[in-house]
């Protein structure tokens, strides 16, 4: 079965950079969630999409910026990077159908050095 | 905000032993859902849960909704070398963001 596809798995960039980092979600879903997850810590919610339209917001700093496109992609932007952003980015995708599931990609590892 | 008590924070145990795991919250959830997550990948749902007392098995996990719908617990049966990771549960009210414990890190001796 078709999973949550996020790109790219790995990203390098330096202090002051932006980083665009990409999610399409499995084929249906309508809804996409954003996670940060720092080395040993519990992934943390940043930002959620239904239908296109912003649904929920949680500890995203106001550096970084989401959108859901008409094709259900999503994107998480990234500016001014700051050592502290490093860490594993997930997204994770749900559908009407099987509601409360989130279903997660294999993350995006972002380092600022 | 909403805060997860994940229990034990890790375990390490013989292969072929049963291990238990629970989760608790101050606050009431509607669902519960258990992932597992092995290093630098996504967490794997294992498991969902929507009903108060609602007890659910898929092969060797068994899990259950705390009928106060403020705890959860996890027990895989007859552990094997493959069970090793971080077994993390997630609350969830009405279909929004997870809230997720601290995770419990599983080590399977053999």
């Amino acid at each position: 079965a078709a999973g949550v596809i996020q790109s790219p798995r790995h990203l390098i960039k330096e202090k002051r950079e932006t980083a665009t980092l990409k999610c399409y979600p499995i084929p249906r879903h309508d809804t996409v969630y954003w996670y940060q997850q720092g080395p040993g810590q519990d992934p943390q919610f940043l930002i959620s999409f239904y239908e296109k339209m912003q649904s929920d917001k949680g500890s995203i700093p106001d550096r970084f910026s989401a959108q859901q496109f008409s094709d259900y992609h999503s994107e998480l932007n990234m500016s001014s990077l700051e050592l502290g952003d490093s860490a594993l980015y997930f997204c994770a995708s749900s559908g009407l159908s099987v509601s409360g599931e989130q279903y997660f990609g294999p993350g995006t590892r972002l380092t600022v050095l | 905000g909403q805060q997860l008590n994940q229990s034990p924070q890790s375990m390490f145990i013989q292969e072929g032993e049963d291990v238990s795991m629970n989760c608790t919250s101050s606050s009431i959830f509607n669902t519960w859902l258990w992932y597992k997550q092995d290093p630098g990948e996504g967490p794997v749902l294992l498991i969902a849960l929507y009903k108060a007392g609602e007890l659910t098995s898929n092969g060797r996990l068994t899990a259950q909704f705390g009928i106060t719908r403020k705890d959860s617990f996890l027990n895989i049966s007859a552990s094997i070398p493959s069970d090793v990771g971080i077994y993390f549960c997630a609350g969830q009210l009405y279909g929004n963001k997870l809230v997720f414990g601290a995770g419990t890190i599983l080590r399977v001796k053999s």
